[in-house]
C-alpha cells in the first residue's frame, strides 16, 4: 500500500535550471495538492487539482506549473529555478477534500530542493 | 496577514501530563479545522478535525476544542507520551475546493 509517492527525495539545482517533481498516488483520489514548506513556516499551497484535466492556482503559484493528465499523477514543474524556490515540497491527495476521518489529506514524504 | 496563527513555536511537557496546543484564526467562514502531526523527514499525517458546528471533538487521547467567539481552538493530548514529540499544524478548511490553510506549526517535546 504505497499511498502518495514523491520522487526525488532530494535535489540540488543551479539557478535557471528546470526540473519536474513527481507525485503519484494509488488510492484513486480525486483531489491532489502541491504544498511547499519553508523553514519555520507552515505549508503554503502552490497548485491543486480536483480531478484529471482540472488544475487551479493556490496561494503561491508563481514559478511553477502543473498538469493532471491521469487520476494517479500530479507532477510539479519548475521552469527557471530561483533561490527563493529552495524549500521542501509536499504532494498530497484526498478523496473529497480532506476534512474528516473518512477522507483525510494523505501526504507524501516530501522532496527537499535546494537552488544555488 | 496570516489567517491561521500558531503563536507559540514550541512546547515542552513531562510524559504523562497534558499538552495543550493553541491556534487562533481570523476567518469565520470555515467548514472545518484540522490538526496534522509531522515527524522529521516525513509528510504530515492527519490527527483530528472539528466541524464549525461543534465545540468539541474527542478521539482517544486527543481532544480538540473550538471557541468561535474567541476565534480560538486548542488540541489537548492526555496523557502525553514521548512518541507524541512532533510538529503539530493547525489547518483551516474553507469553502470551494476544500483548500487547507496551515499555521506555522508548534514543536511539541514530551520529556520521559
Amino acid at each position: 500500500n504505497a499511498g502518495v509517492t514523491q520522487t526525488p527525495k532530494f535535489r540540488i539545482l543551479k539557478i535557471g535550471q528546470s526540473m519536474t517533481l513527481q507525485c503519484a498516488q494509488d488510492m484513486n483520489h480525486n483531489y491532489m495538492y502541491w504544498y511547499r514548506q519553508d523553514p519555520g513556516m507552515g505549508l503554503k499551497l502552490i497548485y491543486y487539482s480536483v480531478g484529471a484535466g482540472i488544475t487551479d492556482k493556490g496561494e503561491v503559484p508563481n514559478g511553477y506549473n502543473v498538469s493532471r493528465s491521469t487520476t494517479e499523477d500530479f507532477p510539479l514543474r519548475l521552469e527557471l529555478a530561483a533561490p527563493s524556490q529552495t524549500s521542501v515540497y509536499f504532494c498530497a491527495s484526498s478523496y473529497d477534500g480532506g476534512s474528516s476521518y473518512n477522507s483525510p489529506l494523505h501526504f507524501g514524504n516530501g522532496t527537499r530542493l535546494t537552488v544555488t | 496577514d496570516q489567517q491561521v496563527k500558531q503563536n507559540s513555536p514550541s512546547l515542552s511537557v513531562q510524559e504523562g501530563r497534558i499538552s495543550i496546543l493553541n491556534c487562533d484564526y481570523t476567518n469565520s467562514m470555515f467548514d472545518y479545522f484540522l490538526w496534522y502531526k509531522k515527524y522529521p523527514a516525513e509528510g504530515p499525517t492527519f490527527l483530528i478535525s472539528i466541524s464549525s458546528i461543534k465545540d468539541k471533538n474527542e478521539d482517544g487521547r486527543f481532544t480538540v476544542f473550538l471557541n468561535k467567539s474567541a476565534k480560538h481552538l486548542s488540541l489537548h493530548i492526555v496523557p502525553s507520551q514521548p512518541g507524541d514529540s512532533a510538529v503539530y499544524f493547525c489547518a483551516e478548511r474553507t469553502g470551494a475546493n476544500s483548500k487547507l490553510t496551515f499555521g506555522k506549526g508548534i514543536t511539541l517535546s514530551v520529556r520521559p
